[in-house]
Protein backbone atom coordinates (compact mmCIF):
# COMPACT_ATOMS: atom_id res chain seq x y z
CA UNK A 1 0.00 0.00 0.00
CA UNK A 2 2.36 2.48 -1.05
CA UNK A 3 1.46 6.13 -0.36
CA UNK A 4 4.08 8.14 -1.14
CA UNK A 5 6.57 8.38 -3.99
CA UNK A 6 9.64 10.02 -4.37
CA UNK A 7 10.95 11.02 -7.77
CA UNK A 8 13.61 10.90 -8.76
CA UNK A 9 14.88 7.83 -7.48
CA UNK A 10 18.65 8.98 -7.72
CA UNK A 11 20.46 12.26 -7.83
CA UNK A 12 23.98 13.09 -8.03
CA UNK A 13 25.23 16.99 -7.86
CA UNK A 14 28.11 18.56 -7.29
CA UNK A 15 28.94 20.54 -3.72
CA UNK A 16 27.44 23.56 -3.33
CA UNK A 17 24.44 22.94 -5.75
CA UNK A 18 20.78 22.85 -4.39
CA UNK A 19 19.39 19.43 -4.41
CA UNK A 20 15.17 18.89 -4.89
CA UNK A 21 13.29 15.77 -3.95
CA UNK A 22 9.67 15.45 -4.83
CA UNK A 23 7.48 13.65 -3.15
CA UNK A 24 3.86 12.39 -4.13
CA UNK A 25 1.14 10.81 -2.40
CA UNK A 26 -2.38 9.14 -3.58
CA UNK A 27 -4.82 10.17 -0.41
CA UNK A 28 -5.13 12.89 1.56
CA UNK A 29 -3.00 13.51 4.63
CA UNK A 30 -2.58 14.76 8.09
CA UNK A 31 1.12 15.27 8.01
CA UNK A 32 4.01 14.38 5.85
CA UNK A 33 7.21 13.68 7.05
CA UNK A 34 10.99 13.65 5.78
CA UNK A 35 13.50 11.38 6.81
CA UNK A 36 16.98 11.22 6.17
CA UNK A 37 19.04 7.80 6.23
CA UNK A 38 22.42 7.70 5.81
CA UNK A 39 24.40 3.76 4.35
CA UNK A 40 23.91 1.35 6.74
CA UNK A 41 22.15 3.25 9.44
CA UNK A 42 18.55 4.10 10.84
CA UNK A 43 16.57 6.89 9.72
CA UNK A 44 16.71 10.24 11.35
CA UNK A 45 13.39 12.41 10.65
CA UNK A 46 14.38 15.71 9.11
CA UNK A 47 11.10 17.87 8.93
CA UNK A 48 7.51 17.37 9.68
CA UNK A 49 4.55 19.90 7.67
CA UNK A 50 1.15 19.88 8.69
CA UNK A 51 -1.36 19.92 5.79
CA UNK A 52 -2.65 23.24 6.47
CA UNK A 53 1.14 24.82 5.87
CA UNK A 54 2.51 25.22 2.42
CA UNK A 55 6.02 25.85 3.34
CA UNK A 56 8.77 24.99 5.93
CA UNK A 57 12.26 25.75 6.49
CA UNK A 58 14.84 24.27 9.01
CA UNK A 59 18.31 25.13 8.34
CA UNK A 60 19.35 24.58 4.85
CA UNK A 61 16.29 22.38 4.46
CA UNK A 62 12.84 23.63 2.99
CA UNK A 63 9.83 21.95 2.48
CA UNK A 64 6.78 22.73 0.59
CA UNK A 65 3.46 20.81 0.43
CA UNK A 66 1.05 21.15 -2.42
CA UNK A 67 -2.01 19.25 -0.94
CA UNK A 68 -3.92 20.37 -4.37
CA UNK A 69 -1.52 18.62 -5.95
CA UNK A 70 -0.92 15.99 -3.77
CA UNK A 71 2.92 16.65 -3.56
CA UNK A 72 5.70 17.83 -1.47
CA UNK A 73 8.93 18.38 -1.95
CA UNK A 74 12.71 18.87 -0.41
CA UNK A 75 15.07 20.73 -0.74
CA UNK A 76 18.57 21.33 0.39
CA UNK A 77 20.48 24.24 -0.43
CA UNK A 78 24.18 24.50 -0.58
CA UNK A 79 24.43 21.18 -0.36
CA UNK A 80 27.30 19.03 1.37
CA UNK A 81 29.13 15.51 0.69
CA UNK A 82 27.68 15.35 4.29
CA UNK A 83 24.51 15.31 2.61
CA UNK A 84 24.73 11.89 0.89
CA UNK A 85 22.13 9.64 1.74
CA UNK A 86 18.44 8.50 1.31
CA UNK A 87 15.48 10.73 1.80
CA UNK A 88 12.23 9.41 2.60
CA UNK A 89 9.07 11.02 2.37
CA UNK A 90 6.46 9.34 4.62
CA UNK A 91 2.67 10.35 4.92
CA UNK A 92 -0.21 9.59 7.48
CA UNK A 93 -2.54 8.17 4.71
CA UNK A 94 -6.14 8.83 6.00
CA UNK A 95 -7.37 5.50 4.28
CA UNK A 96 -4.05 3.57 5.08
CA UNK A 97 -5.72 0.95 7.23
CA UNK A 98 -3.81 -0.98 9.21
CA UNK A 99 -0.25 1.32 8.50
CA UNK A 100 -0.22 4.39 10.37
CA UNK A 101 2.58 5.76 8.34
CA UNK A 102 3.15 4.87 5.38
CA UNK A 103 7.00 5.60 3.55
CA UNK A 104 7.96 6.01 0.17
CA UNK A 105 10.99 4.16 -1.58
CA UNK A 106 13.39 6.98 -0.99
CA UNK A 107 15.31 8.71 -3.40
CA UNK A 108 19.02 8.57 -3.01
CA UNK A 109 21.39 11.42 -3.14
CA UNK A 110 25.15 11.82 -4.06
CA UNK A 111 27.02 14.56 -3.07
CA UNK A 112 30.38 15.19 -4.74
CA UNK A 113 33.33 17.01 -3.43
CA UNK B 1 20.43 9.02 26.67
CA UNK B 2 21.34 5.79 23.98
CA UNK B 3 18.01 6.37 21.84
CA UNK B 4 16.74 2.90 20.20
CA UNK B 5 18.97 0.44 20.53
CA UNK B 6 18.41 -3.26 18.40
CA UNK B 7 19.90 -6.50 19.06
CA UNK B 8 21.70 -8.35 17.25
CA UNK B 9 23.15 -6.26 14.44
CA UNK B 10 24.26 -9.26 12.04
CA UNK B 11 22.48 -12.36 12.13
CA UNK B 12 22.54 -15.63 9.88
CA UNK B 13 19.64 -18.16 9.96
CA UNK B 14 18.87 -21.50 8.18
CA UNK B 15 15.15 -21.59 7.11
CA UNK B 16 13.16 -23.42 9.57
CA UNK B 17 15.83 -21.84 12.62
CA UNK B 18 13.65 -19.33 15.42
CA UNK B 19 15.43 -16.20 16.61
CA UNK B 20 13.83 -13.00 18.08
CA UNK B 21 15.09 -9.46 17.77
CA UNK B 22 15.10 -7.40 20.54
CA UNK B 23 14.54 -3.47 20.30
CA UNK B 24 14.75 -1.06 23.49
CA UNK B 25 14.19 2.07 24.04
CA UNK B 26 14.58 4.63 27.13
CA UNK B 27 12.93 7.65 25.64
CA UNK B 28 9.63 6.33 27.71
CA UNK B 29 7.31 6.42 24.47
CA UNK B 30 4.34 5.23 24.11
CA UNK B 31 4.58 4.17 20.83
CA UNK B 32 7.38 1.29 19.08
CA UNK B 33 7.54 -0.25 15.65
CA UNK B 34 8.72 -3.45 13.45
CA UNK B 35 9.86 -2.23 9.77
CA UNK B 36 11.51 -4.05 7.41
CA UNK B 37 13.60 -2.48 4.55
CA UNK B 38 14.31 -4.11 1.28
CA UNK B 39 16.21 -2.99 -1.68
CA UNK B 40 13.78 -1.04 -3.62
CA UNK B 41 10.93 -1.29 -1.33
CA UNK B 42 11.20 1.60 1.09
CA UNK B 43 10.33 0.33 5.04
CA UNK B 44 6.99 -1.62 5.26
CA UNK B 45 5.38 -1.77 8.81
CA UNK B 46 5.22 -5.19 10.17
CA UNK B 47 3.42 -4.67 13.22
CA UNK B 48 3.31 -1.93 15.97
CA UNK B 49 2.72 -1.30 19.43
CA UNK B 50 0.30 1.92 21.07
CA UNK B 51 1.31 1.13 24.44
CA UNK B 52 2.48 -1.72 27.01
CA UNK B 53 0.95 -5.10 26.69
CA UNK B 54 -0.55 -3.73 22.95
CA UNK B 55 0.61 -5.26 19.80
CA UNK B 56 -0.88 -4.72 16.20
CA UNK B 57 -0.74 -5.55 12.59
CA UNK B 58 0.62 -3.38 9.93
CA UNK B 59 1.23 -3.92 6.42
CA UNK B 60 3.01 -6.77 6.37
CA UNK B 61 2.87 -9.03 9.72
CA UNK B 62 2.66 -12.22 8.22
CA UNK B 63 5.19 -14.95 9.60
CA UNK B 64 6.40 -12.59 12.62
CA UNK B 65 5.15 -12.39 16.26
CA UNK B 66 5.72 -9.60 18.54
CA UNK B 67 5.24 -8.85 22.32
CA UNK B 68 5.47 -5.60 24.47
CA UNK B 69 5.63 -7.07 27.67
CA UNK B 70 7.17 -4.13 29.09
CA UNK B 71 7.08 -0.71 28.01
CA UNK B 72 10.78 0.20 26.81
CA UNK B 73 11.30 -3.42 25.56
CA UNK B 74 9.72 -4.35 21.88
CA UNK B 75 10.62 -7.94 20.34
CA UNK B 76 10.02 -8.91 17.06
CA UNK B 77 9.81 -13.13 16.82
CA UNK B 78 10.21 -15.40 13.52
CA UNK B 79 9.04 -18.73 14.29
CA UNK B 80 9.99 -20.77 11.23
CA UNK B 81 12.66 -18.21 9.22
CA UNK B 82 11.88 -18.31 5.37
CA UNK B 83 14.75 -16.98 2.72
CA UNK B 84 11.79 -14.23 2.11
CA UNK B 85 12.49 -12.81 5.52
CA UNK B 86 16.18 -11.47 4.59
CA UNK B 87 16.20 -8.25 5.15
CA UNK B 88 17.50 -5.43 7.30
CA UNK B 89 15.19 -4.73 10.15
CA UNK B 90 14.30 -1.44 12.06
CA UNK B 91 12.84 -1.01 15.22
CA UNK B 92 11.51 2.46 15.87
CA UNK B 93 9.90 4.83 18.71
CA UNK B 94 7.67 8.03 19.47
CA UNK B 95 5.90 9.15 22.22
CA UNK B 96 2.95 10.21 20.20
CA UNK B 97 0.57 9.00 17.66
CA UNK B 98 3.36 8.53 14.61
CA UNK B 99 1.64 10.91 11.70
CA UNK B 100 1.92 13.62 14.48
CA UNK B 101 5.41 12.75 15.87
CA UNK B 102 9.00 12.43 15.11
CA UNK B 103 9.59 8.54 15.35
CA UNK B 104 13.16 7.65 16.30
CA UNK B 105 14.81 4.80 14.80
CA UNK B 106 17.69 2.35 16.16
CA UNK B 107 20.66 1.00 14.22
CA UNK B 108 19.05 -2.00 12.65
CA UNK B 109 19.82 -5.64 11.90
CA UNK B 110 20.68 -7.25 8.90
CA UNK B 111 19.13 -11.11 8.71
CA UNK B 112 19.95 -13.12 6.49
CA UNK B 113 18.63 -16.85 6.08
CA UNK B 114 19.60 -19.42 4.02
Amino acid sequence: SQQGEEDPQALSIQEGENATMNCSYKTSINNLQWYRQNSGRGLVHLILIRSNEREKHSGRLRVTLDTSKKSSSLLITASRAADTASYFCATDAVNSGNTPLVFGKGTRLSVIA
Amino acid sequence: NAGVTQTPKFRVLKTGQSMTLLCAQDMNHEYMYWYRQDPGMGLRLIHYSVGEGTTAKGEVPDGYNVSRLKKQNFLLGLESAAPSQTSVYFCASSQLYPSTDTQYFGPGTRLTVL
